[in-house]
């Protein structure tokens, strides 16, 4: 069965340090991949997403993802976080062809202690 | 543009009762879900709908049923509330950029609580 996998589960870091959060799916085909944020209280936004072309794309707030085809993996990175990215991060993914089949990881609970 | 919005925001059921989630889309959106978000579960797809007059199940559609009679009304119901479906729920919608599916936009939710 396709699966999204986020490993870690609450991530703690001070301010100023670098994030790398984990994503692995499983499918074999062509896929959409998404990062999500749900800030305390409020509902998703899209963070950024990948489609085609460079693997290394770029997205709000200073965010990061990097798709490594032959992992399997969508991993979100920030080079130096905020108070402020204090919130729930959550990694997609979608068949190309299919808009009923978005599988959702069950996300990352990032606190930033200030 | 509100974007997508729902209502109520909260609500409390007792074990039993029926009740009708609203969600609508002002951004000409054809692909509208239902999702319910659960602690560690992350969201889970109830069902979705690909245009108006359509909709299929997703991965836990058991106990719900939806209705989609305008392109810009995604109807959610429940007709006989279980603590089971205490949950927060949340709808998005999303469009087609030629054959490509983009991403989702969500609604703020509805938490519910069912005793």
């Amino acid at each position: 069965a396709q699966s999204v996998s986020q490993h870690n589960h609450h991530v703690i870091l001070s301010e100023a340090a670098s994030l790398e959060l984990g994503c692995n799916y499983s499918y074999g085909g062509t896929v959409n991949l998404f990062w999500y944020v749900q800030y305390p209280g409020q509902h998703l936004q899209l963070l950024l997403k990948y489609f085609s072309g460079d693997p290394l794309v770029k997205g709000i707030k200073g965010f990061e993802a990097e798709f490594i085809k032959s992992k399997f993996s969508f991993n979100l990175r920030k080079p130096s976080v905020q108070w402020s990215d204090t919130a729930e991060y959550f990694c997609a993914v979608t068949p190309y062809s299919s808009a009923s089949k978005i599988i959702f990881g069950s996300g990352t609970r990032l606190s930033i202690r200030p | 543009n509100a974007g997508v919005t729902q209502t109520p925001k909260f609500r409390v059921l007792k074990t039993g009762q029926s009740m009708t989630l609203l969600c609508a889309q002002d951004m000409n959106h054809e692909y509208m879900y239902w999702y319910r978000q659960d602690p560690g579960m992350g969201l889970r797809l109830i069902h979705y709908s690909v245009g108006e007059g359509t909709t299929a199940k997703g991965e836990v559609p058991d106990g719900y049923n939806v209705s989609r009679l305008k392109k810009q009304n995604f109807l959610l119901g429940l007709e006989s509330a279980a603590p089971s479906q205490t949950s927060v729920y949340f709808c998005a919608s999303s469009y087609l950029t030629g054959s490509s599916y983009n991403e989702q936009f969500f609604g703020p939710g509805t938490r519910l609580t069912v005793l």
